[in-house]
């Protein structure tokens, strides 16, 4: 069974702090993507990335970048936190299709 | 550019009653769709897609390209059936913004 794991559950920070989400699948899978879900917008799309060191643009990246430099690993920076930047971050992974999900990490910036 | 649009935020049936979650999507060619749930407090996982056109928990879904549509069905929902459920287009791997679905005892 594939098993995506997102580093943290819960994670507070502070606006301005450089925010690291973690997330780690162990079926050596091509492709790996962020999303944060928000109720009433449902799962949005940030970055996805198809290999070591690729990375493309979802439909939200402003204020995210991403980092993918070992195939299992793929993670979400959050530059600059902001109170916007609140959400459920989802991170899942795939060899074509479907999507395997984490549990998901809960950021709260104050 | 891909879309998914699920119109109902959310969708209220009793016990025994048919339901249907609607799904539509925007995509010029041969779409790949699925259905994902999330129970409570539990990671989103696959449904159902399209192409296996099978029937997961009695739920079943059609692809009908005319209408640019996959909506999911039941026949007889449960109240078990009360989560949230998330139409997804495989092509830039795009998701609606979920119905939840309640179904009162």
């Amino acid at each position: 069974d594939v098993k995506v794991t997102q580093s943290s559950r819960y994670l507070v920070k502070r606006t301005g702090e450089k925010v690291f989400l973690e997330c780690v699948q162990d079926m050596d899978h091509e492709n790996m993507f962020w999303y944060r879900q928000d109720p009433g917008l449902g799962l949005r799309l940030i970055y996805f990335s198809y290999d070591v060191k690729m990375k493309e643009k979802g439909d939200i990246p402003e204020g995210y970048s991403v980092s993918r430099e070992k195939k299992e690993r793929f993670s979400l920076i959050l530059e600059s936190a902001s109170t916007n930047q609140t959400s459920m971050y989802l991170c899942a992974s795939s060899l074509s299709s479907p999507l395997h999900f984490g549990n998901g990490t809960r950021l709260t910036v104050t | 550019a891909q879309r998914v649009t699920q119109p109902e935020k959310l969708l209220s049936v009793f016990k025994g009653a048919p339901v249907e979650l609607k799904c539509n999507y925007s995509y010029s060619g041969s779409p790949e769709l699925f259905w994902y749930v999330q129970y409570s407090r539990q990671r989103l996982q696959l449904l159902l897609r399209h192409i296996s056109r099978e029937s997961i928990k009695g739920f079943t879904a059609d692809l009908n390209k005319g209408e640019t549509s996959f909506h999911l069905k039941k026949p007889f929902a449960q109240e078990e059936d009360s989560v949230m459920y998330y139409c997804a287009l495989t092509i830039g791997m795009r998701f609606g913004a979920g119905t939840r679905l309640t179904v009162k005892p």
